[in-house]
This record gives structure tokens, sequence and C-alpha cells, in this order.
């Protein structure tokens, strides 16, 4: 079975300082991990994917996350906070079905 | 090409009332499934279909029924609706078995029960 856990259910930082949403996973097969943005109202939007290429991985808005085996983490980062990355930020992984589980999200707050 | 629409957007239900939630996709998915948010639970799977004709129960499947007569459609229905149904819904979808993108989902039907 595969779960998610976000650490902090919400995080503050200031504009243009470092953004780091933390994701731990268990699973018992090779995972695929994802990371999906949700703004308020809206539904949810793929930022990223690890699906066992590259470990660094790159996505939309300035995005990326790092796939370590070892600590079985999938953190996401942004070097710099912009306003409009204020939302709530979920993990989720997949594996050995096409079931996907999801984490309880991180609400993402940037202040001026 | 739509993507996954869902309808309605926006439901009051009094208790004890029917109804369902439908959800579309023009991509010719053949997995599609059904989750439930609701604050601090993060999505929660309701039910979920790997093609026409099959249906299996997710992590919160009671006082849900779903069916999958054709690959486009998997509609949700509640039974008999209670408060705790009051919840957002989103209905997600992807290629097949075995692929590696990300799901697609619909913008989603938010559901008040009174």
């Amino acid at each position: 079975a595969q779960s998610v856990t976000q650490l902090g259910s919400h995080v503050s930082v200031s504009e243009g300082a470092l953004v780091l949403l933390r994701c731990n996973y268990s699973s018992s097969v090779p995972p695929y991990l994802f990371w999906y943005v949700q703004y308020p109202n809206q539904g949810l939007q793929l930022l990223l994917k690890y699906t066992s290429a590259a470990t660094l991985v790159k996505g939309i808005n300035g995005f990326e996350a790092e796939f370590k085996k070892s600590e079985t983490s999938f953190h996401l980062t942004k070097p710099s906070a912009h306003m409009s990355d204020a939302a709530e930020y979920f993990c989720a992984v997949r594996g050995g079905s096409e079931k996907l589980v999801f984490g309880k999200g991180t609400k993402l707050t940037v202040n001026p | 090409n739509a993507g996954v629409t869902q309808t309605p957007k926006f439901q009051v239900l009094k208790t004890g009332q029917s109804m369902t939630l439908q959800c579309a996709q023009d991509m010719n998915h053949e997995y599609m499934s059904w989750y439930r948010q609701d604050p601090g639970m993060g999505l929660r799977l309701i039910h979920y279909s790997v093609g026409a004709g099959i249906t299996d129960q997710g992590e919160v499947p009671n006082g849900y029924n779903v069916s999958r007569s054709t690959t486009e459609d998997f509609p949700l229905r509640l039974l008999s609706a209670a408060p705790s149904q009051t919840s957002v819904y989103f209905c997600a979808s992807i290629l097949r078995t075995g692929s590696r993108d990300g799901y697609t989902f619909g913008s989603g039907t938010r559901l008040t029960v009174v």
C-alpha cells in the first residue's frame, strides 16, 4: 500500500524567499510521485512528476522536486517565492496500481 | 478537446435526497475515478473504474454508487444524502493502466447537504 505524509499543513514565507514543502512517501514498489497545486476555488493542476527517470524534476512556475529514495522523500522547492504562488499544494504517490494517494496538503502563504 | 467536465459546479441537497454528479471526458481515457476533498483531509478516493463495465471501491465508498457504461462517462450517485457528504467532489482520469502521466482533473462539484 502507498501513503504520503506532508510535513506542515501551513507554511508561510516572505516574497522572494525560498519555498520548501516537504513530502515523504511509503510505497512497496517503485513509486510514481506527483505534486499538484490548487488555487482557491479551483481544481488541481499538475506541477511536476517523477516517474523513475531523472531524480531532479523541474515543473511549471519555477518549481522543482528531488526524489531521494534513501530518505523516501520528494520535497518541493522554489528559489524565490512570488505572491502568485499562494495556494494549497498536494503531494501524491502512485505505485502498483492506478490509484493515486494524496497527502493532506500544505497551504502556502506568501507575505509581501 | 474539453478534458474532464463535471456538472453541476454547485449543488445544495436536503438530507435524504438523491442526486447524480456527472463526469465526462473526451480523451478516451480508460481509467476514471472520483475523489472527495475535505479540509485537512486531502483528497480521498471514493470509487474508480479501469474501463467500461468495470468499477471498484476506493477508500471511502459508503453512500455512493458508480457505473461505467461508456468509456466517456463516470457518474457518481448519492443514494440518500447526509450532511457528512458535504464536500467538494473531483473526477479524475488517466489514459491507461501503466501510463506515467499525471491525472487530469475536472474543476469540481461543491456539494452542500443541509
